[in-house]
């Protein structure tokens, strides 16, 4: 089981943004991120926790390993505005996080 | 260029069947895992199921264990979702996704497709 804390998050355009995932077991660094705009698929991120995705901008970035992961926005955008999920790939079922929403505040 | 290309969803009355396809093009489809992850409307992503480049290997999340059955097709380059025993709860988006690499996350995405279960 995965838990993202928050669910929601209020930010303003270059604040600096932290989420959390958290595994109720060791997940190795067998965790990725995602974005998704509403009405659209999901876009990866971040995956083996700190591994950029090609193309995605460097202002996203990923860390931790076992348990307790996060993703960092470090100067949001206003395109950064979306909901953002944790997913892990080390054991079966595979599972989600429940998701964090970042809105404009 | 890759693409994923989901058809098959609908309205289905509690208990029924239906059959998903996902049309894949731009890549060598069996040197992939794919999968299938649902969103139901308003609520996060959940993981279905996947199955491995021959089909050998397949699993499942538990709630849906014995009801939907995924296959493949490496000839037609495509991949299917055979759901019967449907409920309610099952409404959701499908898509069918693949990662670079088995332990990587979904770099590919298809649009998905709208599976209605009400009567």
């Amino acid at each position: 089981q995965l838990t993202q804390s928050p669910s929601f998050l209020s930010a303003s355009v270059a604040d600096r943004v932290t989420i959390t995932c958290r595994a109720s077991q060791g997940v190795n660094s067998y965790l990725a991120w995602y974005q998704q705009k509403p009405g659209k698929a999901p876009n990866l991120l971040i995956y083996d926790a700190s591994t950029l995705q090609s193309g995605v901008p460097s202002r996203f970035s990923g860390s931790g390993s076992g348990t307790e992961f996060t993703l960092t926005i470090s100067s949001l955008q206003p395109e950064d505005f979306a909901t953002y999920y944790c997913q892990q790939l080390n054991s079966y079922p595979l599972t989600f996080g429940g998701g964090t929403k970042v809105e404009i505040k | 260029e890759v693409q994923l290309v989901e058809s098959g969803g609908g309205l289905v009355q509690p208990g029924g069947s239906l059959r998903l396809s996902c049309a894949a093009s731009g890549f060598t489809f069996s040197n992939y895992w794919i999968n299938w992850v649902r969103q139901a409307p308003g609520k996060g992503l959940e993981w279905v199921a996947n199955i491995k480049q021959d089909g050998s290997e397949k699993y499942y999340v538990d709630s849906v264990k014995g009801r939907f059955t995924i296959s493949r097709d490496n000839a037609k380059n495509s991949l299917f979702l055979q759901m019967n025993s449907l409920r309610a709860e099952d409404t959701a988006v499908y898509y069918c996704a693949k990662a670079e690499r088995y332990s990587y996350g979904y770099n590919y995405w298809g649009q998905g497709t709208l599976v209605t279960v009400s009567s």
